[in-house]
C-alpha cells in the first residue's frame, strides 16, 4: 500500500467553475475525513465518513460542498461554484477502523490538493 | 464549543536547545492527544500521541505531557536538530471521538 493518494495535487480554476478531488485512502482503514486548510492555518475539519456513510459534517461547509464515498473506499469531494475564497489546500486522510491491532487512532494524511479559484 | 488553542503560533529555538509547545482543549470528554508534523508540500503526519490515562509519554528526543484537570497537553523537543524545522499541530477529538479537531499550528525554526 502507497498510502493516502489523492489527485489532482494542484488545481487552477475560474470563479463560478465547479471542481472536484479524488481522495484514494489506505486500503484497509474503513475511516475517511476531508480538511481544508489554508495559509498559516491548522487543518480545518470538513466532514467524516465510516465506510460510505457520511457521520459527520461541518457547520461550517457550505451547500456548494458535497463529498461522498460510494463504496466505501475512493471518496470525492465536489466543489461547486467556486469562490476566491475556497482556494486553499483540501486534505485527506484514513484511519484503520476502531480496534484495529495497532494505529486505530492516527489520521494518515495525503499530500492534498492546492486549489486555485482565480 | 469544539476547539483547540496552540500557542506560540511562531518558535525560533538554537540548534540544541529545547522546545516546547502548548494546548488546551475544551471538551472534557477528549481521551487521545496526538501531535503532527507538516513539512512544506506535504500532509501532517504523527509524531507522538498520548491517551488520556496517562500524564507523560517519551520517544527519543520528543515527549508529551497532558494535564487533564486543566485541559493542557504540551509538546517537548529537546536537543533540537534542523531536521525539526516544520510546522507542528496539536489536535483532540470531539463528538464520541469520530471528529478530530486541530490547533492552528507552530513554526518552528532551528537556527544554527
Amino acid at each position: 500500500d502507497t498510502g493516502v493518494s489523492q489527485n489532482p495535487r494542484h488545481k487552477i480554476t475560474k470563479r463560478g467553475q465547479n471542481v472536484t478531488f479524488r481522495c484514494d485512502p489506505i486500503s484497509e482503514h474503513n475511516r475517511l475525513y476531508w480538511y481544508r486548510q489554508t495559509l498559516g492555518q491548522g487543518p480545518e475539519f470538513l466532514t467524516y465518513f465510516q465506510n460510505e456513510a457520511q457521520l459527520e459534517k461541518s457547520r461550517l461547509l457550505s451547500d456548494r460542498f458535497s463529498a461522498e464515498r460510494p463504496k466505501g473506499s475512493f471518496s470525492t469531494l465536489e466543489i461547486q461554484r467556486t469562490e476566491q475564497g475556497d482556494s486553499a489546500m483540501y486534505l485527506c486522510a484514513s484511519r484503520a477502523r476502531a480496534g484495529a491491532p495497532s494505529g486505530a487512532n492516527v489520521l494518515t494524511f495525503g499530500a492534498g490538493s492546492r486549489l486555485t479559484v482565480l | 464549543g469544539e476547539n483547540v488553542e496552540q500557542h506560540p503560533s511562531t518558535l525560533s529555538v538554537q540548534e540544541g536547545d529545547s522546545a516546547v509547545i502548548k494546548c488546551t482543549y475544551s471538551d472534557s470528554a477528549s481521551n487521545y492527544f496526538p501531535w503532527y508534523k507538516q513539512e512544506l508540500g506535504k500532509g501532517p503526519q504523527l509524531i507522538i500521541d498520548i491517551r488520556s490515562n496517562v500524564g507523560e509519554k517519551k520517544d527519543q528526543r520528543i515527549a508529551v505531557t497532558l494535564n487533564k484537570t486543566a485541559k493542557h497537553f504540551s509538546l517537548h523537543i529537546t536537543e533540537t536538530q534542523p531536521e525539526d524545522s516544520a510546522v507542528y499541530f496539536c489536535a483532540a477529538p470531539y463528538s464520541s471521538a469520530s471528529k478530530i479537531i486541530f490547533g492552528s499550528g507552530t513554526r518552528l525554526s532551528i537556527r544554527p
